[in-house]
């Protein structure tokens, strides 16, 4: 019940084209939903998030979908540049808060999504 | 790169040693989370630290220690290390009651 489930494990486009990744999750107790992009050699890099009482969100050329009912959410990058070929992953935490302060809870990721765009 | 700090950039550890590394949080930020991401998957939860102590674990043994000090830094300590240990560490660190974690670039651990 802790998964998320990333798909599909790798994707190639082309410069210009929109890049589609999907995750899906069981645990209902997730309230926060980021994306990452992360480059070799580097930590991962936080591009978006959104929270459940939306259904989409939108940054730049980024989108977030998201689709409480089906607990499935998906990363939309329009026109897609091979600046962006890098490894994606979603991500899901549920909110904790401990006695005497807030703790929030922990990162569940995907296991991820290699971009590849070609010029 | 969203300020939090890491050393060493790379270990190379023999099988039965022990291992510390170290994080320093952006600052402003008073909550440290540490990753272990195997080569090709996503980053795995270790541990949160907040307010100097141990809030939520994630399914690793307790060869696996860490520790957080008054100025919001952290250590992970591995012991008894095993070639399945090798991996890239990740530390993550977030403000008081945000939501967004920003992760350091990590510390490529490899056991031989």
């Amino acid at each position: 019940q802790q998964q998320v489930k990333q798909s599909p494990q790798s994707l190639i486009v082309q410069k210009g084209g929109i890049s589609i990744i999907n995750c899906a999750y069981e645990n209902t107790a997730f309230d926060y939903f980021p994306w990452y992009q992360q480059f070799p050699g580097k930590g991962p890099a936080l591009l978006i998030a959104i929270r459940p009482d939306v259904s989409e969100k939108k940054e730049g050329r980024f989108t977030i979908s998201f689709n409480k009912s089906a607990k499935q959410f998906s990363l939309h990058i329009m026109d897609s540049q091979p600046g962006d070929s890098a490894t994606y992953f979603c991500a899901a935490s549920p909110y904790r808060a401990s006695a005497g302060g807030t703790s929030y809870g922990k990162l569940t990721f995907g296991q991820g999504t290699i971009l590849t765009v070609h010029p | 790169d969203a300020g939090v700090t890491q050393s060493p950039t790379h270990l190379i550890k023999t099988r039965g040693q022990q291992v510390t590394l170290r994080c320093s949080p952006k600052s402003g930020h008073d909550t440290v989370s540490w990753y272990q991401q195997a080569l090709g998957q996503g980053p795995q939860f270790i541990f949160q630290y907040y307010e100097e102590e141990e809030r939520q674990r994630g399914n690793f043994p307790d060869r696996f220690s860490g520790h957080q000090f008054p100025n919001y830094s952290s250590e992970l300590n591995v012991n008894a290390l095993l070639l399945g240990d090798s991996a890239l560490y990740l530390c993550a660190s977030s403000r008081p009651q945000g939501r967004e974690k920003g992760f350091g670039s990590g510390t490529r651990l490899t056991v031989v």
